[in-house]
Formats: structure tokens, sequence, C-alpha cells
């Protein structure tokens, strides 16, 4: 099957300081989607992407659909402590299901 | 409120036990499936449904049923569980899939 290819693993930083992630794909995408993970919970959805070079916010996150449509990148600006968790890219092939990256684990020292 | 909900949030029974873990949605969505999540691997996709009645195979369906019998409810079948079915177990909603709170599952 398809897959992704997410990038760094983990991460560890200060709070403060800006964080960068992105996933790969060998094939294109008609939707990228963004989750975070906090502890003991479900996957909740961060940010939807739909158009090839589309920059979408919300809050301190900021996403953009790869203008190849082969790739996204999410930035989190100002990291807080409450920023931990896990973090998915999902993508899905024009009518096909989503398929998932494997996370970003990101680590904020106060 | 919009919401996916599963039942029981943990879960630790006995080889070959059967058991159901329920999964069900407000939202009116068509497309519902179920996910296993460990350590290393990410979240795999068991099981999906893209409507009443209409069930498919995901990545790794063996050792799973399912069934859409009603819009609202995906519940997640395990006749005989086995060790390596431990796993946390999430239930998802939508063409954005948005996940249900996760059932940790623990076979002995």
């Amino acid at each position: 099957g398809q897959q992704l290819n997410q990038s760094p693993q983990s991460m560890f930083i200060q709070e403060g300081e800006d964080v960068s992630m992105n996933c790969t794909s060998s094939s294109i995408f008609n939707t990228w989607l963004w989750y975070k993970q906090d502890p003991g919970e479900g996957p909740v959805l961060l940010i939807a992407l739909y158009k090839a070079g589309e920059l979408t916010s919300n809050g301190r996150l900021t996403a953009q659909f790869g203008i190849t449509r082969k790739d996204s990148f999410l930035n989190i600006s100002a990291s807080i402590p409450s920023d931990v968790g896990i973090y998915f890219c999902a993508g899905q092939p024009w009518s096909e299901k989503l398929v998932f990256g494997k996370g970003t684990k990101l680590t904020v020292n106060p | 409120e919009a919401q996916v909900t599963q039942n029981p949030r943990y879960l630790i029974t006995v080889t070959g036990k059967k058991l159901t873990v329920t999964c069900s949605q407000n939202m009116n969505h068509e497309y519902m499936s179920w996910y296993r999540q460990d350590p290393g691997l990410g979240l795999r996709q068991i099981y999906y449904s893209m409507n009443v009645e209409v069930t498919d195979k995901g990545d790794v369906p063996e050792g799973y049923k399912v069934s859409r019998k009603e819009k609202r409810n995906f519940p997640l079948i395990l006749e005989s569980p086995s060790p390596n079915q431990t796993s946390l177990y999430f239930c998802a909603s939508g063409a954005e899939q948005y996940f249900g709170p996760g059932t940790r599952l623990t076979v002995t």
C-alpha cells in the first residue's frame, strides 16, 4: 500500500522555539490532514488542506500543501509545554482512503 | 456535541474470550473505520465501512470482524482474542476521520 514518510520521528525543543515537521509521498495526494494526539487520547484534527500550494493557519500552527502534491509541512511557532504530543500527517489519494504517517513525537522543555 | 464514542475505554481479557468494542458517532457520517495503534507502527487500519451494510478490509483485518447495521454504529468484534491483539484501538468517522477516545485492550 501507499506510504507516507514523516520526519522527524521525534523532536526535543525548548519552550518558545519554532517547530517544523513534514510528510512526503511518492504519490500525488488530493488532501492533506494534520492531527495531534495527546497521551492517552485519540488524534484530533488540527488542519485540513485541499489545494496544492494552500497555506492554512490555526493559531500558532501553520500547514502547507506542497505544490508538487507529494508533500506537506506543519510549523508550530513559539512552542509552549501543552504542544507536547504526537503529530500525525495523513494524505488522501483521489477517491481512496487516508494514509497516515507514523508520527512526530514532540517534547517541549519548559 | 459532535463526537465519536467508544466503549469500553479499557479492557483486560483472556485468550479466546469473545469481545465487542462499540463505536458510535452522531455526525451522520457515512464513512467509519477502525485502527489499531502500536509503538513504532503508527496507526494501522483494521476495517472500514463506506455506508450501512458496506464493509471492507483495511491493512490488518486478520482476527477481527465488524458490522454496520446502522449508520451511527460500527462495532469491532474479536471472536477469539489472542495476546498479539493487545493494542490501543481507535474508531473514526467521516472523510476527515474524527477519532474516538480509544480503547486500550490487553489480552492475557
